[in-house]
């Protein structure tokens, strides 16, 4: 049984530029939640997808937004970036929007210069 | 606002060791806590939780006690492992519903044999 998985796993960017960071939930999960953890730091939570709506979202800019597909799966786009973007990148689902156990991904690393 | 603090690392230990993380939170009402666990090269997994005062989560030998007098939620094992070798993280969660968790920094502990 697949967990969830996460693509790219690495990824440089340059300032100003977009990116889309993918997330596949593990099977039978149909809530995708994504985070940003900065080196040293714990994860922060940036928003939560179920029925392909946002549902719950963190203290994040505009620039940070996601969809989910009718198959669960998600993506995170971040536009303008900043160096300070810099950072892992998680991915978790669960069964259903009320669910507090989550499963993560192992995350992407995107690094900003 | 909801925060969480952890007692900074590394934490170095023997093998059979007794092991106390010390996980102190700030946060308006009484929010289910957590512990999460990251092994190398893997992605954040639970390892327990609790949903109210005096609740005790327990997980292979590891346990915890909500304590709301003094806002702590301290990780405790009688005798931890090499394979215990991780970075636990503390947390809370908004809202006590979805997944809008608010996690400390981490805490890296090391078991030596």
């Amino acid at each position: 049984d697949a967990g969830v998985t996460q693509s790219p796993t690495h990824l440089i960017k340059t300032r100003g530029q977009q990116v889309t960071l993918r997330c596949s939930p593990k099977s039978g999960h149909d809530t995708v939640s994504w985070y940003q953890q900065a080196l040293g730091q714990g994860p922060q939570f940036i928003f939560q997808y179920y029925e392909e709506e946002e549902r719950q979202r963190g203290n994040f800019p505009d620039r940070f937004s996601g969809h989910q597909f009718p198959n669960y799966s998600s993506e995170l786009n971040v536009n303008a970036l900043l160096l300070g973007d810099s950072a892992l990148y998680l991915c978790a689902s669960s069964f259903g929007q009320l669910n507090t156990e989550a499963f993560f991904g192992q995350g992407t690393r995107l690094t900003v210069v | 606002g909801n925060s969480v603090t952890q007692m900074e690392g590394p934490v170095t230990l023997s093998e059979e060791a007794f092991l106390t993380i010390n996980c102190t939170y700030t946060a308006t009402g009484y929010p289910s806590l957590f512990w999460y666990v990251q092994y190398p090269g893997e992605g954040l997994q639970l390892l327990l939780k609790a949903t109210k005062a005096d609740d005790k989560g327990s997980n292979k030998g590891f346990e915890a006690t909500y304590r709301k007098e003094t806002t702590s939620f301290h990780l405790e094992k009688g005798s931890v492992q090499v394979s215990d070798s991780a970075v636990y993280f503390c947390a809370l969660l908004r809202d006590n519903y979805g997944q809008n968790f608010v996690f400390g920094p981490g805490t890296r502990l090391s078991v030596l044999p």
